[in-house]
């Protein structure tokens, strides 16, 4: 079974500054889709970003952008210029065939002023 | 474009009754997954509906079923509640069959007591 491990269960950061969340996962396929989801206070769960793994490029949205090493099945999110808004659940998520999103227990970002 | 809506909001059961959440994709969606959270087991995939046809099923007990209809709108129904049930359900849509993004609703906190 696949399985996603985010390991830090709460994180903090100054504002403006810059933050990574790990998270790392398990699989025997070669393609797949990875997924950054944010869930603050509303319980709203939004997507922050997506990787496909048959590409090599990191991919990046504005203030946020990934580390994707296939090879470690690793899958970081950095975040930078970090702001208050930022403040939330973040959960690493992995998806195979279909519509069946594996995620992890999520790591609490704190955003300080 | 309207995001995907659920009703109700919030709900509050007895043990033993049964309760039907309900969910609007994204217009121009057809794919609809259901997930369960709670704190103790995270995110859980329930099932996935496509085309009026589940195509994916996770690992939960038959008191929970589901539908989708030909508009796309789905269903999700917990038959026998049990206190377990307490959980934030999500649903989310996708464009079409495959490793599409999920795009996930606000949620239904549904509370068995």
């Amino acid at each position: 079974a696949q399985t996603v491990t985010q390991s830090q269960p709460e994180m903090s950061v100054q504002e403006a500054e810059t933050v990574t969340l790990s998270c790392t996962y398990d699989t025997s396929e070669s393609n797949y889709y990875l997924f950054w989801y944010k869930q603050p206070p509303s319980r709203q769960m939004i997507l922050v970003i997506r990787q496909e793994a048959y590409k090599q490029q990191n991919a990046t949205e504005n203030r946020f952008s990934v580390n994707f090493q296939k090879a470690a099945k690793s899958f970081s999110l950095k975040i930078s210029d970090s702001q208050l808004g930022d403040t939330a659940m973040y959960f690493c998520a992995f998806a195979e065939y279909g519509n069946k999103l594996v995620f992890g227990a999520g790591t609490i970002l704190r955003v300080k002023s | 474009k309207a995001g995907v809506t659920q009703t109700p909001r919030y709900l509050i059961k007895t043990r033993g009754q049964q309760v039907t959440l309900s969910c609007s994709p994204i217009s121009g969606h057809r794919s609809v997954s259901w997930y369960q959270q709670t704190p103790g087991q995270g995110l859980q995939f329930l099932f996935e509906y496509f085309s009026e046809t589940q195509r994916n099923k996770g690992n939960f007990p038959g008191r929970f079923s589901g539908r989708q209809f030909s508009n796309s709108r789905s269903e999700m129904n917990v038959s026998t509640l049990e206190l377990g049930d307490s959980a934030l359900y999500l649903c989310a849509s996708s464009l079409e069959g495959g490793d599409d993004t999920q795009y996930f609703g606000p949620g239904t906190r549904l509370t068995v007591l």
